[in-house]
């Protein structure tokens, strides 16, 4: 079986630059998530979805961060524009309610 | 206040050694805990739940008390290959959000 695939697993981008995080979902599974981890903030939530509505945001840094999940199977993390603190690794996860969380492999974002 | 707290570490022990970690959480409203393992440069992956009673999994036992609001992990006859960052997660029940700890840093020595 397929886990969470995220795409790219790389991305090294200049400062200004417009950076879109991919995610495709265990099938099946009805709540998505995007978490951010950095050696200082350890693993953050910035936003989750249930049954392709977002649930709660809060997390989200600002306004240049933001995400959608247009069907069951797919979604995106935008970061407009992008900015040298925004480095870190991006991880999508789904589950389902009340289940394990399944972890993508991470998107590594380096901004110059 | 955060709402899953752990000690950082690093616990440094020797192969053999059994190691315990403890977490705090601030929900009491919490249904479903889980302990999860990072490898570097890995994502989380779940090492197991957390039921009331108390569940054991080979060398692996996690604890649930519920009125002091903490969980617990023991490890025992350490292995070098369990060297990584334990991280505690709690569901806070409505509607599905998981927070994590920190995550505890173990280093197995030879």
């Amino acid at each position: 079986d397929a886990g969470v695939i995220q795409s790219p697993r790389h991305e090294v981008t200049e400062m200004g630059q417009e950076v879109t995080l991919r995610c495709k979902p265990i099938s099946g599974h009805n709540s998505l998530f995007w978490y951010r981890q950095t050696m200082m903030r350890g693993l953050e939530l910035l936003i989750y979805f249930n049954n392709n509505v977002p649930i709660d945001d809060s997390g989200m840094p600002e306004d240049r961060f933001s995400a959608k999940m247009p069907n069951a199977s797919f979604s995106t993390l935008k970061i407009q524009p992008s900015e040298p603190r925004d480095s870190a690794v991006y991880f999508c996860a789904s589950s389902l309610m009340d289940g394990e969380l399944f972890f993508g492999e991470g998107s590594r974002l380096t901004v110059l | 206040r955060k709402e899953v707290e752990q000690d950082p570490g690093p616990f440094n022990v020797p192969e053999g050694a059994t190691v315990a970690f403890n977490c705090t959480y601030s929900n009491s409203a919490s249904q479903s805990f889980f302990w999860y393992r990072q490898d570097c440069r890995k994502e989380p992956k779940l090492l197991m739940s957390v039921y009331s009673s108390g569940n054991e999994d080979g060398r692996f036992t996690a604890q649930l008390n519920r009125a002091s609001q903490y969980i617990s992990l023991l490890i025992r006859d350490s292995k070098l290959s369990d060297s990584a960052t334990y991280l505690c997660v709690v569901n806070g029940g409505n509607f599905n959000k998981f927070y994590f700890g920190s995550g505890t840093k173990l280093n197995v020595k030879p």
